[in-house]
């Protein structure tokens, strides 16, 4: 069964940076493009980035771009998401999802992982 | 980037009553090669969105028939033939016709 597993979220104050990781399983991770979603608490989804099967593509909403990273290591079947000068609207829950080829939607999703920007 | 509208945003359905929510995109989402992407998803209390359908009207692998998805251009239309408890959540359209993939703002239902 497909797998998605986020971690490194946690507490971080404004202007730090944190790195998100994202383990795939029972898949074959280097076939798919990934993405990353976020969701502000009690807020709606918001697409984020997204990076290509082979790593050699990368885009981002413009509210990230400079500031935010995704990488994958396919050897290692991980996705992750560099996330630095992190502000308070970035305060969300991450989640990354597996992109089904050719037909551009997410077919499965991790259970995501929370990142607060605080003081 | 391509804006996502949903209507209503918030929906009070009896159980085994039709329900009906609308998405329009800012422009058209058919793609050069024909196909329209545009998406919808669930998301229950407590758990990560799943998709229900894609390419307007595919109804993905495991969901029920009371979903369809209907609609072309710029005006999509998600549709439960008879609502039931489980279908509570949060309904989203996403267009990924182009970068950046953008999200409707979702549409709550609730059971009467």
């Amino acid at each position: 069964q497909v797998q998605l597993v986020e971690s490194g979220g946690g507490v971080v104050q404004p202007g730090r940076s944190l790195r998100l990781s994202c383990a795939a399983s029972a898949f074959t991770f280097s076939n798919y493009a990934m993405h990353w979603v976020r969701q502000a608490p009690g807020k709606g989804l918001e697409w984020v980035a997204v990076i290509s099967y082979d790593g050699s593509k990368d885009f981002y909403i413009d509210s990230v771009k400079g500031r935010f990273t995704v990488s994958r290591d396919n050897s290692r079947n991980t996705l992750y998401l560099q996330m630095n000068s992190l502000r308070a609207e970035d305060t969300a829950v991450y989640f990354c999802a597996r992109e089904k080829p050719i037909q551009y939607y997410f077919d499965n999703w991790g259970q995501g992982t929370l990142v607060t920007v605080s003081s | 980037d391509i804006v996502m509208t949903q209507t209503p945003l918030s929906l009070s359905v009896t159980p085994g009553q039709p329900a009906s929510i609308s998405c329009k995109s800012s422009q058209s989402l058919l793609h050069s090669d024909g196909k329209t992407y545009l998406c919808w998803y669930l998301q229950k209390p407590g758990q990560p969105p799943q998709v229900l359908i894609s390419e307007v009207s595919n109804r993905f692998s495991g969901v029920p028939d009371r979903f369809s998805g209907s609609g072309s251009g710029t005006d999509f239309t998600l549709e439960i033939s008879r609502v039931e408890a489980e279908d509570v959540g949060v309904y989203y359209c996403i267009q990924s016709m182009q970068l950046p993939y953008t999200f409707g703002q979702g549409t709550k239902l609730e059971i009467k």
